[in-house]
């Protein structure tokens, strides 16, 4: 069964930095697309980042050069470091495995920036 | 980036059918898009894969009762037989370039 469990979140201070994790079991991290959303209150989704087995990434416009998605197989989780928080930087952050036919999601992890 | 065009909102009736559409810009036909539903207050949920061609990759444990069409540059969510679980928000994400659609709020009557 495929699980994706998201950690790390909780409330920041704008300029501040920290790094999500995606810990996966019944898959391989490496060999699948991984991708992190968020969800800002009342809001829709918003695609952030993804990084694809060869290891290419890519990310929204609105986060190049702030957030940076990496994974680690020996522990079979993904990362995403979020560096330079924003307020409008709060939100839900998901993690999600895309398969050819399939896309399963994690539960989410809140991350709250506010002076 | 393309960023697929959904209307804000839709409603039907229980035990009715409602289609709902999501609109790839001029030039991106070609795009296979993921419809996602969620439920208020919980998270996302995949539904289904709707390709170009109209094919479709449903996830897993998706009823019968939803299903999908393309046609140009539209690809489509059809929910038949509405109950009330499925009012929620449906959102489409095209596949490839991984842009949400601003997402549909469908309410059942």
């Amino acid at each position: 069964e495929v699980q994706l469990v998201e950690s790390g979140g909780g409330l920041m201070q704008p300029g501040g930095s920290l790094r999500l994790s995606c810990a996966a079991s019944g898959f391989t991290v490496s060999d699948s697309y991984m991708t992190w959303v968020r969800q800002a209150p009342g809001q829709g989704l918003q695609w952030v980042s993804i990084i694809y087995p060869s290891g290419n990434t890519l990310y929204a416009d609105s986060v190049r050069g702030r957030f940076t998605i990496s994974r680690d197989s020996s522990k079979n989780t993904v990362f995403l470091q979020v560096n330079s928080l924003r307020v409008e930087d709060t939100a839900v952050y998901y993690c999600a495995r895309i398969s050819s036919g399939n896309y399963d999601w994690g539960q989410g992890t809140l991350v709250t920036v506010s002076s | 980036q393309l960023v697929p065009t959904q209307s804000p909102s839709a409603s039907a009736s229980l035990g009715a059918s409602v289609k709902l559409t999501c609109t790839l810009s001029s030039g991106h036909s070609i795009y296979a898009i993921a419809w996602h539903q969620q439920r208020p207050e919980k998270g996302p949920r995949y539904l289904m894969k709707v390709n170009s061609d109209g094919s479709l990759n449903k996830g897993d444990g998706i009823p019968d009762r939803f299903s999908g069409s393309s046609s140009g540059a539209e690809r489509h969510l059809i929910i038949s037989s509405l109950q009330s679980e499925d009012e929620a928000d449906y959102f489409c994400q095209t596949w490839g370039t991984w842009v949400f659609g601003g997402g549909t709020k469908l309410t059942v009557l």
